[in-house]
């Protein structure tokens, strides 16, 4: 099962930011967060990922809260182009070690309104 | 640089049949793991290899096995197949070695079984 739990739905207007919440309190000390997006029937689109500090790249931004027991995904000015269903995962960091597949859950699916 | 590629898009078979679905990986990457997205749900782990070896599996039956080239690209194949064998079936690569391996996925390959 998935660690992580998100809302089923959410609507953003578009130039507006759009802010995905993610709840994730059983993660483990070396598990970091990651988020995906997946347009309708194309592949999932990596986005960002963090262990504890806040994310800044290009695409988003990601805020994990001290505890690390909850996230948000922030796409600072959404357009149309960003109706998507997004993923929030938890998993190890490889440390060079390899790490493991990774486990989705249903997501939020976002829509973006004009 | 080239993303990760798969073949063939589209593919129709019917039950009983065999099918082999092909992934080539990002530039760099040597690790490949196959996903599978049934209609309306997230995708679900399939197996992942490296250095031509599976290294971790998925709960998924027998009839998928897979297997990885000298030149890091693969295959997914699925014998005996079935009518709930119909999803997308995802194909991710990632580098093994560093911090963290982010998988990055190809557009996919659309499996239906008649």
């Amino acid at each position: 099962d998935a660690k992580t739990t998100q809302p089923t739905s959410m609507d953003c207007a578009e130039g507006r930011a759009a802010n995905l919440p993610c709840n994730h309190s059983t993660i483990s000390g070396n598990e970091y967060v990651y988020w995906y997006r997946q347009i309708h029937s194309q592949g999932p689109q990596y986005i960002i990922h963090g262990l504890k500090n806040n994310e800044t790249n290009e695409m988003a931004s990601l805020i994990i809260t001290e505890d690390r027991k909850s996230s948000t995904l922030i796409l600072p000015h959404a357009t149309l182009r960003d109706t998507a269903v997004y993923y929030c995962i938890v998993r190890v960091g490889t440390g060079g070690g390899g790490a493991d597949g990774l486990t989705f859950g249903k997501g939020t699916h976002l829509i973006i309104q004009p | 640089d080239a993303g990760v590629t798969q073949s063939p898009t589209h593919l129709i078979k019917t039950r009983g049949q065999q099918v082999t679905l092909r992934c080539s990986p990002k530039s760099g990457h040597d690790t490949v793991s196959w996903y599978q997205q049934a209609l309306g749900q997230g995708p679900q782990f399939i197996f992942q290899y490296y250095e031509e070896e599976e290294r971790q599996r998925g709960n998924f039956p027998d009839r998928f096995s897979g297997h990885q080239f000298p030149n890091y690209s693969s295959e997914l194949n699925v014998n005996a197949l079935l009518l709930g064998d119909s999803a997308l079936y995802l194909c991710a690569s990632s580098p093994l070695a560093g911090l963290t391996d982010t998988q990055y996925f190809g557009p996919g390959t659309r499996l239906t079984v008649l």
